[in-house]
Order: C-alpha cells, then structure tokens, then sequence
C-alpha cells in the first residue's frame, strides 16, 4: 500500500501556543487528505477534508479558525492548531487518498499535549 | 447522516476459539473497511470490501459485506495472542463519497 507520512509524532506545548502538523503522501499524489481526531478510547472523528488547491471542508462543530488545514501541493496537507488549549490534547491522525485508489492510507498519527 | 454501529464493544476471549464482530450502518453504501489499532497506534488497514457479496480472508480474519442487511463482520478463527487490539470498521456516508465514518470500535482482548 501507499505510504503516509506524519511529522511530528508527538508534540507538547503550552496552552496558547500554535502547533503545525505536517501530513506526507510519499509516494503518491494525494488529491485528497483527511483530518482525524481521535480522543482517548474512543472512535475517530473526521475534523475536514482537503483537496489540493482549494479550501479544506471542515465537519460540523468543527473550528476552521482553530484548525487551519492547508494543502499546498499533492503531497502536503498541514493542520495548525491556533492557541491550543488543553483541551485539544489529543491524537490527530490524517489520511490521503487519490483517483487511483479505493482506500485512505492512513499517517503515524501525531499526539498532542497541551499543558 | 451516516451512522455505523459496531458490536460488541468489548470481546474478551479465549486462545483457540473462534468469533464475530459485527458492523451495522444505517445508510446505503458501496464499500466497507476493517482497520486494526494497536495501543498508541495509529490504523492498520485489514480488509476493503467493494462489493456484495465480497469475502476476503487474511490468516484468522475473514470479512464480508452484505449491502442489503447493511452489515459487515470480521470472524475471528482460533484466536491467538497477537490479535489482541481494537477492530473499527468504517464507511462512507453515502455512494461515491470519500468521506469515512468510523464505528465505535471493538476492543478485543485474547487471553492465553
């Protein structure tokens, strides 16, 4: 399968601060990539949808000027997660898929703390 | 709006026996997917169902998808240690979207 990428795998900061999030399709162009949060013991919840070029898609009581998606070329998508609070600690996965295809492949995943 | 259910929740279970999970989704849909996590972990992809009908096994898994009951398992054949994680199926909310919604999870726990 094709391989995705994420960086970094983990990342702690202070409550306030922004964080970016850098999510790779690596050797693959991904016309698409998705945004997953996923809180402990639970299920994972699609955050938004990009599409290169364009302006990501963001899910219902999702923040778009709290999670800023960008996603700047075929294989970069980043999410930036603006004054960060303790309660965005969490573990943020992303996927990418493409016309090829007939599945997301799914990133390492990035787990978050905000102290 | 998509809704998938999974069942159970939780499965703890002897080495050497065998069961079913069970993923129900409320809406039509063309496809469905099994995923594997381990702890702290993100997604292993299992299985991509396209089809009904569609029966695919890998090792002691097998799954298979029944669009008009709209349900999907994944059978467990004498379970060993190493399948001890939790299982999400997943689909999308409606033909032709990219789009994925997950199940609850089932978190499974083979004892030796």
């Amino acid at each position: 399968g094709a391989v995705v990428s994420q960086h970094p795998s983990r990342v702690i900061c202070k409550s306030g601060t922004s964080v970016k999030i850098e999510c790779r399709s690596l050797d693959f162009q991904a016309t698409t990539m998705f945004w997953y949060r996923q809180f402990p013991k639970q299920s994972l919840m699609l955050m938004a949808t990009s599409n290169e070029g364009s302006k990501a898609t963001y899910e219902q009581g999702v923040e778009k000027d709290k999670f800023l998606i960008n996603h700047a070329s075929l294989t970069l998508s980043t999410l930036t997660v603006t004054s960060a609070h303790p309660e965005d600690s969490s573990f943020y996965i992303c996927s990418a898929s493409s016309q090829n295809y007939n599945e997301q492949f799914f990133g390492p995943g990035t787990r978050l703390t905000v102290l | 709006e998509l809704k998938v259910e999974q069942n159970p929740l939780f499965l703890s279970m002897q080495e050497g026996k065998n069961y079913t999970i069970y993923c129900n989704y409320s809406t039509t849909s063309d496809r469905l997917y099994w995923y594997r996590q381990d702890p702290g972990k993100s997604l292993e992809s299992l299985f991509v169902l396209l089809s009904n009908g569609a029966v695919k096994q890998e090792g002691r898994l097998m799954a298979s998808l029944d669009t008009k009951a709209r349900l999907s398992t994944l059978h467990i054949t004498a379970a060993v240690h190493d399948l001890s994680a939790t299982y999400f199926c997943a689909g999308p909310p409606n033909f032709g979207n990219e789009k994925l919604t997950f199940g609850t999870g089932t978190r499974l726990t083979i004892i030796p």
